[in-house]
């Protein structure tokens, strides 16, 4: 079965870029999508088709795509932006979901 | 303003089968472009996907779930069903519905979530 692979964690300083990789085999030649999780809270859609922001999602969410990794990037991190991120993709009639990573706002 | 929201037991015994609920609003079952997707998290592990239904009537299933899987919708009651017989207390979940964009499967995603629903599994 296919497998996304995340960091377990990600430390960032306020202001600074944090990037968050995604790791499948072919990945490049999927679509990636990225969810924002807070603590308790549903998981939102941040990143879909491997760049595109939804309505209402801050600029400073970037996504990209290529090779065998989907890269979440934030700049100018707020802490606001402390949570959990998982990427997802589909392979073979399933959704795959990433193994998730927690972002640390220091 | 598009919105779900789950309904259904809080707690079901092993064996048992659980039937969770999907209202929607703000969108119609019978759109081309959108369907439903039922998701699971277990308490502090990664997301899961399930089964998802379209207009059309497509549906599928995770395949290591399949055989106790089932989806169904009411587009008149804007609702969609899902069956997981014979639970276990490893199915303990926070289970959530969320709207499926996309005609193709490879370009679809998840938005927005419904606030999700903890099943508990236990005697």
């Amino acid at each position: 079965s296919y497998e996304l692979t995340q960091p377990p964690s990600v430390s960032v300083s306020p202001g600074q870029t944090a990037s968050i990789t995604c790791s499948g085999d072919k990945l490049g030649n999927k679509y990636a999508c990225w969810y924002q999780q807070k603590p308790g809270q549903s998981p939102v859609l941040v990143i879909y088709q491997d760049n595109k922001r939804p309505s209402g999602i801050p600029e400073r969410f970037s996504g990209s795509n290529s090779g065998n990794t989907a890269t979440l990037t934030i700049s100018g991190t707020q802490a606001m932006d402390e949570a959990d991120y998982y990427c997802q993709a589909w392979d073979s009639n399933t959704y795959v979901f990433g193994t998730g990573t927690k972002v640390t706002v220091l | 303003q598009v919105t779900l929201k789950e309904s259904g037991p809080v707690l079901v015994k092993p064996t048992e089968t659980l039937t969770l609920t999907c209202t929607v609003s703000g969108f119609s079952l019978s759109n081309a472009r959108m369907g439903v997707s039922w998701i699971r998290q277990p308490p502090g592990k990664a997301l899961e996907w399930l089964a998802h239904i379209f207009s059309n009537d497509e549906k599928s299933y995770s395949t290591s779930l399949k055989s106790r899987l089932t989806i169904s919708k009411d587009t008149s009651k804007s609702q969609v069903v899902l069956t997981m017989t014979n639970m276990d207390p490893v199915d303990t979940a926070t289970y959530y519905c969320a709207r499926t964009v996309g005609i193709l499967w490879l370009e679809r995603w998840f938005d927005p979530w419904g606030q999700g629903t903890l099943v508990t599994v236990s005697s």
